[in-house]
């Protein structure tokens, strides 16, 4: 079954960095674009960027540009995303998911939208001096 | 970028109701619009994607409606489980943009 499996509860210092991992398993990592997604204490979901896993490709958001990097390794089915400069509106739980076309009306071969149809277990993130 | 506004931001209803929540966008998202389900201290679960395809094993007592910039998130009758804070999310440009969730509270 597909699964996502994230690292660990990391808690850093304001302006230190960040790298979470995202292990996938129970499909083929490099078609599908991992998506990292932040939820901060009573905020709305907050979309950071995504990779390609086959080939490296970015986007991120424009409010994490510069900041944010997204790398995966394609041997173990990992994507990473290290986030720099860390301040205390950070703080947050990551999240790691799948982004896919899905087929529309359940039909195969015709129309699809895109979706995040599988997500990580969170990685809470605390920014604290 | 694109702004998602849900209502009711909470919802309190009694199981068998029938519930609605509403997501409208700031601009056009055509039928790039997804619906998730988080419960508390969880991750979100995808229940509906482009706009109103149900995700094969979500209930069908969900329904999602919608094009453009108003869309809809139905539940039919109403079940003790489905306890849970709503999302949007539109696939359309970016950044991807969510709204800022209906939290669904059981009487």
């Amino acid at each position: 079954q597909v699964q996502l499996v994230q690292s660990g509860a990391e808690v850093k210092k304001p302006g230190a960095s960040v790298k979470v991992s995202c292990k996938a398993s129970g499909y083929p990592f490099a078609p599908y674009w991992i998506h990292w997604v932040r939820q901060a204490p009573g905020q709305r979901l907050e979309w950071i960027g995504w990779i390609n896993p086959s080939n490296g490709d970015t986007k991120f958001a424009q409010s994490f540009r510069g900041r944010v990097t997204m790398t995966r390794d394609t041997s173990i089915s990992t994507a990473y995303m290290d986030l720099r400069s860390l301040r205390s509106d950070d703080a947050a739980v990551y999240y790691c998911a799948r982004g896919k076309l899905l087929p529309i009306g359940g039909q195969i071969g015709g129309q699809t939208a895109p979706a995040l149809d599988y997500w990580g277990q969170g990685t809470l993130v605390s920014v604290s001096s | 970028d694109i702004q998602l506004t849900q209502s009711p931001s909470f919802l309190s209803a009694s199981v068998g109701d029938r519930v609605t929540i509403t997501c409208r966008a700031s601009q056009g998202v055509g039928n790039y619009l997804a619906w998730y389900q988080q419960e508390p201290g969880k991750a979100p679960k995808l229940l509906i994607y482009g706009a109103s395809t149900l995700l094969s094993g979500v209930p069908s007592r969900f329904t999602g409606s919608g094009s453009g910039t108003d869309f809809t998130l139905t539940i039919s009758s109403l079940q003790p489980e489905d306890s849970a804070t709503y999302h949007c999310q539109q696939l359309n440009s970016y950044p991807r943009t969510f709204g800022q969730g209906t939290k669904l509270e059981i009487k």
